[in-house]
């Protein structure tokens, strides 16, 4: 079974630092393009990092270029989100998940972590 | 930026036919799918590829592409079949978008 379980969010004050942990198992980590995606409550889902197989490629947001970085950990099976200089904005559940494909840039999502909460206050 | 709209809201009556429509420039052009979150869960793939389905995902779910319109389609909905769904699209240069969402009420 595919499993994939966030970690790391909380509370922080506006321009505050913060990392989100996603730990995976079920599958061959390496393989595959992993990208967090995040939810404002009562609103939509907004694509906000991807990164490639290898850690090799990385692509982000508009919204979180220059602020959040992408990594990963194969041989942990760990992804991670730094997320520097948040914003009021950037409160939002945030979700990992899994590309439905071995290519290198995110494609489709075959599977979802749970999420963590990341609330900013002003 | 690439954008994909979708209706806010669609209601279906057990047992009809439920649509959800997808607009984006030249859509065809790309890959769609879709995705169904019900409240207090993550989001779920149904339909990738513009058309398959994932393995568990119920045959009643389709989906397909043409012009600038992704649409899902569910067949025989059942009220199991109500939350939201989001369809997305991806390509080497956007990288990926989602559309705003459709909330499917079954009356």
């Amino acid at each position: 079974d595919v499993q994939l379980l966030e970690s790391g969010g909380g509370l922080v004050q506006s321009g505050a630092s913060l990392r989100l942990s996603c730990v995976v198992s079920g599958f061959s980590f390496s393989t595959y393009p992993m990208s967090w995606v995040r939810q404002v409550p009562g609103k939509g889902l907004e694509w906000v990092s991807g990164i490639s197989g290898s850690g090799s490629r990385t692509y982000y947001a508009d919204s979180v270029k220059g602020r959040f970085t992408i990594s990963r950990d194969n041989s942990k099976n760990t992804l991670y989100l730094q997320m520097n200089s948040l914003r009021v904005e950037d409160t939002a559940t945030y979700y990992c998940a899994k590309d439905g494909n071995d290519y290198t840039n995110p494609n489709w999502f075959d599977s979802w972590g749970q999420g963590t909460l990341v609330t900013v206050s002003s | 930026s690439y954008e994909l709209t979708q209706p806010p809201s669609v209601s279906v009556s057990p047992g009809q036919t439920a649509s959800i429509s997808c607009s984006g420039d030249n859509l065809d052009n790309k890959y769609a799918c879709w995705y169904q979150q019900k409240p207090g869960q993550s989001p779920v793939l149904v339909i990738y590829q513009d058309n398959k389905r994932p393995s568990g995902i119920p045959e009643r779910f389709s989906g397909s592409n043409s012009g600038n319109t992704a649409t899902l389609t569910i067949s025989g909905t059942q009220a199991t079949d109500e939350g939201d769904y989001y369809c997305q699209t991806w390509d080497t240069v956007i990288p990926v978008v989602f559309g705003g969402g459709t909330k499917l009420t079954v009356l």
